[in-house]
């Protein structure tokens, strides 16, 4: 069955550092998510992106985050400047164009942030 | 924006018990997705609703939509069951673009044998 993959699966990094977590959605989807969870608390959404451009992005995806579909099946997201509390298990999902419903969420990467 | 609730937070209960959960959303939708997150953290979809009722082995999930409501229920509870459940919405589109999900805080639930 065709799943979302996440790399890597867990990234330790230091404040201020650049972190990039790649993404490969099920190769025929075509919408993408970035969603977020900090430990003990709720999943919360970032990005969506179609066609090549953000869709929606929620008040947490700010200036220091960025996202890129840099060939026909990656899908990054970029944290510049990484910070104490971007420390949080991040989540990409991918749906498909008849079925946008329906979300299939990759394993995650864990980021913390020392 | 919409607000999601899920009771209770907490659920222990014995192996072979019917478990229900509930979920409760302020805003009108256009579907419902109930998910199952494990100590590990990775998250699986469990059911996607916009009306109804759906089955799938021994979990059944609901919704009423006049209510702005749904339940998740686990027939023959089984230890394996043990796992965070959470409910999460989808607004109704507002055009052709991709439109995030918005989550319940989750309901810890334990199967003890």
């Amino acid at each position: 069955e065709p799943e979302v993959t996440q790399t890597p699966s867990h990234q330790v990094t230091q404040m201020g550092q650049e972190v990039i977590l790649r993404c490969v959605p099920i190769s025929n989807h075509l919408y993408f998510y970035w969603y977020r969870q900090i430990l003990g608390q709720k999943v919360e959404f970032l990005v969506s992106f179609y066609n090549n451009e953000i869709s929606e992005k929620s008040e947490i995806f700010d200036d220091q985050f960025s996202v890129e579909r840099p060939d026909g099946s990656n899908f990054t997201l970029k944290i510049r400047s990484t910070k104490l509390e971007d420390s949080a298990m991040y989540f990409c999902a991918s749906s498909a164009i008849r079925a946008r419903n329906e979300q299939y969420f990759g394993p995650g990467t864990r980021l913390t942030v020392t | 924006k919409n607000e999601v609730e899920q009771s209770p937070q907490n659920l222990t209960a014995q192996e072979g018990e019917f478990i229900t959960i509930n979920c409760s959303y302020s805003v009108g939708i256009s579907a419902l997705h109930w998910l199952q997150q494990h100590p590990g953290g990775g998250i699986v979809s469990l059911f996607m609703l916009s009306s109804g009722k759906k089955k799938h082995g021994r979990l059944i999930a609901t919704i009423n939509i006049q209510e702005k409501h749904s339940s998740l229920h686990i027939t023959a509870s089984h230890p394996r069951d043990s796992a965070v459940y959470i409910c999460a919405v989808r607004a109704p589109y507002s055009g052709g673009g991709a439109d995030g999900l918005t989550f319940g805080k989750g309901t810890h639930l334990i199967i003890q044998p």
